[in-house]
């Protein structure tokens, strides 16, 4: 089954201590999304990418950078954790913009302890 | 600015009857409304979308209507399950921008 899929699905870090999320697809979308959801509000965009043009959302922290390597592929690494950057991360996928629904992975849910 | 409000943080509906969940929004520019289903622990599934050319789009149980003088779009689930309880958010887009403008979702609870 084509899928977006997520790892690890759940991340403990020190406070300060870089970490790494994974996402990859099975879709060959090629729009990939990076989303941070805190308890029960909306998820909250933080970057996507066209391909491999990287589009930064303007309150997405410096803290919070991204890679895509391949169409496949793409990572979110937060460089210094700290306590407030403890949530769900969503990694989506979409053909395009616009009119293209977004398919979500299962989120990896990260602690900073 | 709230660009999209769900304004129900909750609806207790009995199984078996209509579940029906709004969202308002505010900028006239919005051309495509989506609804997504969130489980507890996993990402939003989505359910059904409609554009803002049409007023009514249908996809089994669910169906999705929109009346854009009044800025409004709701979603109607007939019947209700015990598998749809779920939280539920309201999304729009405009033209041919990436972001999804998101409600704060409603949390559908099915009795039996």
């Amino acid at each position: 089954d084509a899928m977006v899929i997520q790892n690890p699905r759940y991340q403990v870090t020190q406070f300060g201590k870089p970490v790494t999320l994974s996402c990859s697809q099975t879709l060959n979308h090629n729009v990939m999304y990076w989303y941070q959801q805190k308890s029960s509000q909306a998820p909250k965009l933080l970057f996507h990418y066209y391909d491999k043009d990287f589009n930064n959302e303007a309150d997405t922290p410096d803290n919070f950078q991204s890679r895509r390597p391949n169409t496949s592929f793409c990572f979110l690494d937060i460089r210094s954790p700290g306590l407030g950057d403890a949530a769900m991360y969503l990694c989506a996928t979409s053909r395009g913009g616009g009119t293209y629904e977004q398919y979500f992975g299962p989120g990896t849910r990260l602690t900073v302890t | 600015d709230q660009q999209v409000k769900q304004n129900s943080p909750s609806l207790s509906v009995q199984e078996g009857r209509i579940s029906i969940l709004n969202c308002d929004y505010t900028n006239s520019m919005f051309d495509y409304f989506l609804w997504y289903k969130k489980y507890p622990a996993e990402g939003p599934t989505f359910l059904i979308s409609i554009s803002s050319i049409k007023d009514k789009n249908e996809d089994g149980r669910f169906t999705v209507f929109l009346n854009k003088s009044a800025k409004h779009l709701s979603l109607h689930i007939v019947p209700s399950q015990p598998g749809d309880s779920a939280v539920y958010f309201c999304a729009a887009s405009e033209g041919s921008n990436y972001q999804l403008i998101w409600g704060a979702g409603t949390k559908l609870i099915i009795k039996p």
